[in-house]
This record gives structure tokens, C-alpha cells and sequence, in this order.
């Protein structure tokens, strides 16, 4: 997708490993997130960030930390990765909660997580 | 809180037919409601969005959603079926505070030839 991208796109990594991914946007927006995505439940949304250095945390954050020291980066990491991890993770931007609400989200194209 | 529910996990038509994907929405404030589709293997792509404006929305596609507030529902319609349209869709509920967004559960739409 135009602007953001995701890496890797496909991981299987062991129990108990930390696992990082990325996301990286070239469109100098201010608020980036990190989505989990699991069959029957939508996306759920982890963490979020609204600057360099501002992160909060979403409905499913246990098990996950995030950090952004650039406006363009933000960084997914599960410390200890875990089988209930296994998950397609999105990232999305926006520029703020007004430009979300009136125009929706930018999605990256989504990072396969397999943990065995 | 706000809450979002798709009735339907699964929708199968014939190309060719209308198309019906139902969604209702709970929310304390006055809601911008989206829906998003998503092709295999793809990330999300925004198909129409209502945002207080008229209440019937046109988007990409010939997709469109009615808002419906005494009904809390924002369905999402197309005349007549494509092959292409096979694939998944979410409608979200979003509100003004912090721009975190509440997903339905998805539908996923197939297409029979």
C-alpha cells in the first residue's frame, strides 16, 4: 500500500522468542497503530502512537510493547513470543483522530506471525 | 463504548445479484461509520464512509451504505454482484475523542458464477 509498509510479511518464529516488526510510512503522519487480526474477530487494536515517543495502549496489549523514535517507524515487539501471538498484524496511519474519523485509515498490507 | 455487529459471518450470491451485507452499530456520540474491504492476502481498502453528511453513501466500485439512526444500522449494498467483489468486509465505528476505531467481526462475501 502506497506509503506504508510492513516487514516482514511473513515470520514463524519459536515459543518464547522475541519477535520484532516493523512499520514504516513515508507520509509524515502523526498517529500510527498496531491492529491484530484473527478469524472471527475483526481487528483489535494493540497499541498506538500519536508522536515520537507517545505511545497508549489499545483493548489487547498484554504480551506486546511498542516504540517510535522516528515519525516514520513504529516498532511491534512481542517479548516472549507466544502460539495464542499467531496472528495476521496490520499496521494503519492517519494524520490525526479528525482526519480518521472523516477519512478512515491507511493500512499496510499486513505481517503473517506463525509461533510454534 | 461503542460497539459494532455484523449479522452475517458469511455471504454467499450469484454473480449478477444484489448484494447485501448488514451491519449495526452502538455508539454514545454521533458516529463516523466506514466500511473497508479486503482481498486475500491484502490489507484493508476503504469502501465508502458516512460521516454526518447525507445519510445514503456512494463509494468505490458502485458499493453503497445507508445510515440509518433510528435503526442504528449502516448496510452495505450493490446492485449486482462481480466476481471481483469476492473477498472480506468490516464495518467500523469510529468516534471523535481519539480516533480509535471499534471493528465488526467481518463478512465474507462469495461470488458464484
Amino acid at each position: 500500500d502506497a506509503g506504508i509498509t510492513q516487514s516482514p510479511r511473513h515470520k514463524v518464529t519459536e515459543t518464547g522468542t522475541p519477535v520484532t516488526l516493523r512499520c514504516h510510512q513515508t507520509e509524515n503522519h502523526r498517529y500510527m497503530y498496531w491492529y491484530r487480526q484473527d478469524p472471527g474477530h475483526g481487528l483489535r487494536l494493540i497499541h498506538y502512537s500519536y508522536g515520537v515517543k507517545d505511545t497508549d495502549k489499545g483493548e489487547v496489549s498484554d504480551g506486546y510493547s511498542v516504540s517510535r523514535s522516528k515519525t516514520e517507524d513504529f516498532l511491534l515487539t512481542l517479548e516472549s513470543a507466544t502460539s495464542s501471538q499467531t496472528s495476521v498484524y496490520f499496521c494503519a496511519i492517519s494524520e490525526s483522530p479528525r482526519q480518521a474519523n472523516n477519512y478512515g485509515y491507511t493500512f499496510g498490507s499486513g505481517t503473517r506471525l506463525t509461533v510454534v | 463504548a461503542q460497539s459494532v455487529t455484523q449479522l452475517d459471518s458469511h455471504v454467499s450470491v450469484s454473480e449478477g445479484t444484489p448484494v447485501l451485507l448488514r451491519c449495526n452499530y452502538s455508539s454514545s456520540y454521533s458516529p463516523s461509520l466506514f466500511w473497508y474491504v479486503q482481498h486475500p492476502n491484502k490489507g484493508l481498502q476503504l469502501l465508502l464512509k458516512y460521516t454526518s453528511a447525507a445519510t445514503l453513501v456512494k463509494g468505490i466500485n458502485g458499493f453503497e451504505a445507508e445510515f440509518k439512526k433510528s435503526e442504528t444500522s449502516f448496510h452495505l449494498t450493490k446492485p449486482s454482484a462481480h466476481m471481483s467483489d469476492a473477498a472480506e468486509y468490516f464495518c467500523v465505528v469510529s468516534d471523535w475523542d481519539a480516533g480509535k476505531s471499534t471493528f465488526g467481526d467481518g463478512t465474507t462475501l462469495t461470488v458464484k458464477p
